[in-house]
């Protein structure tokens, strides 16, 4: 079975400076890699996805993360945070068994 | 097109009472899921299907029931509500498996006490 750990539960960082956020998987055949955003009180968005090819992804709103496979890892990064990604980030990885496993999320605030 | 939508927002349970919480989406998707997340543990799966009249349990399904008697619907069932069913329901939809982008509902905060 799949897992996912996001070590960083929050972080805290200034408007324009960049944002990094840590996934690390575990899944023993090739992996589908998501990140989704979560505003206090919506459900989930999809940021970006990672099936194969390219490994740089980009996504929405300015996110893009890196799939690393030595490192089993799918960083997330922003180069300059709006107050407007204040958020809580979920990291997830689908498998062909129709189930998605999420970590548990790392909260993200911006201050001015 | 009004997505995945989930009624209701909120709800107050007490121990022992049931109550079933409804999902509907409009996009035609195959995989239907139901997710309860709880601070500090990200999203779990409780229950899914890969379609109508099919469905399967995930990670945390005891206590919960579901059907899936049309591609539209996927209503969760609280068979006999528990103080440790206190938490935010999310139900998302997907057109594919697992490699799908799966679209989320707002959610129902339930508080059983």
């Amino acid at each position: 079975a799949q897992s996912v750990t996001q070590p960083d539960i929050h972080i805290t960082v200034s408007e324009g400076a960049s944002l990094e956020l840590r996934c690390n998987y575990s899944y023993g055949a090739t992996p589908y890699l998501f990140w989704y955003v979560q505003s206090p009180g919506q459900g989930l968005q999809l940021l970006l996805k990672y099936f194969s090819g390219d490994t740089l992804v980009q996504g929405i709103k300015g996110f893009e993360a890196e799939f690393k496979r030595s490192q089993s890892s799918f960083n997330l990064r922003k180069p300059s945070v709006h107050w407007s990604d204040a958020a809580e980030y979920f990291c997830a990885v689908g498998a062909d068994d129709y189930k998605l496993s999420f970590g548990a999320g790392t909260t993200v605030t911006v201050r001015a | 097109n009004a997505g995945v939508t989930q009624t209701p927002k909120f709800q107050v349970l007490k121990t022992g009472q049931s109550m079933t919480l409804q999902c509907a989406q409009d996009m035609n998707h195959e995989y239907m899921s139901w997710y309860r997340q709880d601070p500090g543990m990200g999203l779990r799966l409780i229950h899914y299907s890969v379609g109508a009249g099919i469905t399967d349990q995930g990670e945390v399904p005891n206590g919960y029931n579901v059907s899936r008697s049309t591609t539209e619907d996927f209503p969760l069932r609280l068979l006999s509500a528990a103080p440790s069913q206190t938490s935010v329901y999310f139900c998302a939809s997907s057109r594919t498996s697992g490699r799908g982008e799966q679209y989320f509902g707002p959610g129902t905060r339930l508080t059983v006490t």
